[in-house]
């Protein structure tokens, strides 16, 4: 079974439309995350969720929208899509308290190309 | 300001010996450390880790070394594989904080 799956694996879509990205974790985990990891290849958190709460929110435009309907959940929505907004977007989730420091599982990534 | 870095883009090691890589930290408030590795096309998946407590981890061939004093640690890999080939990122957390902050990441290639 796999722990964290992301849909879909490749996205391809024109400048200026609406996309959704949907993360599933099915490890009973209560933090999910969304990272993004651009052309030079740099790993950076977007956003957070504890128990369906934001914990988390970096320097993100207000375009990307995240969204926990449950626990399991965290589906990343973007507006208004930019050239830049091009890259892969992983999610992954981890458990509070966890005993090796924060371990999160990541789920295998979504490529975004924007057009 | 980059709270975690890993200075060597890329690192090349024949099979048998010995990878080491490199990761230095600025944030003194981290108090776990963690090494991730990446294949291509896959997400990234925990490797092994570190508490501030220990200045050694080992786990068969991977042993991360911790020097709080520099806020620097390394991976060594021994004996190397060509299998170990990917990108190994670094990471480092505080426990409240719920979340970790990734170094750039370091290409390992090991070559048979």
């Amino acid at each position: 079974d796999t722990a964290v799956s992301q849909t879909p694996k490749y996205l391809v879509t024109q400048m200026g439309n609406d996309k959704s990205i949907k993360c599933e974790q099915n490890l009973g985990h209560d933090t999910m995350y969304w990272y993004k990891q651009d052309s030079k290849k740099f790993l950076k958190i977007m956003f957070s969720y504890n128990n369906k709460e934001l914990i988390i929110n970096e320097t993100v435009p207000n375009r990307f929208s995240p969204k926990s309907p449950d626990k399991a959940h965290l589906n990343l929505h973007i507006n208004s899509l930019e050239l830049g907004d091009s890259a892969v977007y992983f999610c992954a989730s981890s458990q509070a308290g966890g005993a090796r420091g924060n371990e999160q599982f990541f789920g295998p990534g979504t490529r975004l190309t924007v057009l | 300001d980059q709270q975690v870095k890993q200075n060597s883009p890329s690192l090349s090691v024949q099979e048998g010996r010995i990878s080491i890589l490199n990761c230095d930290y600025t944030n003194s408030m981290f108090d776990y450390f963690l090494w991730y590795k990446k294949y291509p096309a896959e997400g990234p998946t925990f490797l092994i880790s570190i508490s501030s407590i220990k200045d050694k981890n080992e786990d068969g061939r991977f042993t991360v070394f911790l020097n709080k004093s520099a806020k620097h640690l390394s991976l060594h890999i021994v004996p190397s594989q060509p299998g170990d080939s990917a990108v190994y990122f670094c990471a480092a957390s505080r426990s409240n904080a719920g979340k970790s902050t990734f170094g750039d990441g370091t290409t390992l290639t090991v070559k048979p």
